[in-house]
């Protein structure tokens, strides 16, 4: 079965520590995003990528990071962790192709819920 | 980022009946695809249907059905003899078409309560 693994499902970190929020798929697909997920706002973009070591900014990437050293994993990193980030973060994957033929349609992993004190 | 609206923050339905979920979306686009995706409580966001905009019929997946309304740009959901297994969190999204754009813009979400 397709999977979108996030290393940690609950995290609580102080404000000012880096954090490193880890997503592993095994599907082989290209793309890989991170999104965060608030009440009221839906999911919004942080970070998208489409190739190993390539990454593009998305609507909020304000405060945060982004590695991908290889195809399956991509990292997302709060330098200075702070209450603001307090969230629920996404992970997702999707193919590189044909729009039509699947490659529009996110995997998403079960979700990373980091509190920041 | 494209605009997709969900009005209706909460929604509740009895079992066997049908509900409907509203969602509009600001674009210039002419051609674009929309979703419905699916967020059972603690569990995984998963597809629901989809809608390529060049196509005037409408997608339905089993009990899903969309009322798809290009000029009007809007986009509900119907959900037709609602189960149990069908309470969960439902967005709605965009996508623009085109050869690198992969990228969501999602609605607020839609939270649908089915009663026993």
């Amino acid at each position: 079965d397709v999977k979108v693994t996030q290393s940690s499902r609950y995290l609580v970190k102080r404000t000012g520590e880096k954090v490193f929020l880890e997503c592993v798929q095994d599907m082989d697909h290209e793309n890989m995003f991170w999104y965060r997920q608030d009440p009221g706002l839906g999911l919004r973009l942080i970070y998208f990528s489409y190739d190993v070591k390539m990454k593009e900014k998305g609507d909020i990437p304000e405060g945060y990071s982004v590695s991908r050293e290889k195809k399956e994993r991509f990292s997302l990193i709060l330098e200075s962790a702070s209450t603001n980030q307090t969230s629920m973060y996404l992970c997702a994957s999707s193919l590189l192709g044909l729009l039509g033929s699947g490659a529009n349609v996110l995997t998403f992993g079960a979700g990373s819920r980091l509190t920041v004190l | 980022a494209q605009t997709v609206t969900q009005s209706q923050p909460e929604m509740s339905v009895q079992e066997a009946e049908t509900v409907t979920l509203s969602c509009t979306y600001d674009t210039s686009e002419s051609n674009y695809y929309l979703f419905w995706y699916k967020q059972p409580p603690s569990r995984q966001m998963i597809l629901v249907i989809r809608q390529e905009a060049y196509k005037q019929q409408n997608a339905t997946e089993n009990r899903f059905s969309v009322n798809f309304q290009k000029a009007a740009k809007s986009f509900s959901l119907k959900i037709s003899d609602s189960q149990l297994g069908d309470t969960a969190m439902y967005f709605c999204a965009f996508m623009k078409q085109g050869r690198w754009d992969y990228k969501l813009s999602f609605g607020a979400g839609t939270t649908v309560t089915v009663r026993a």
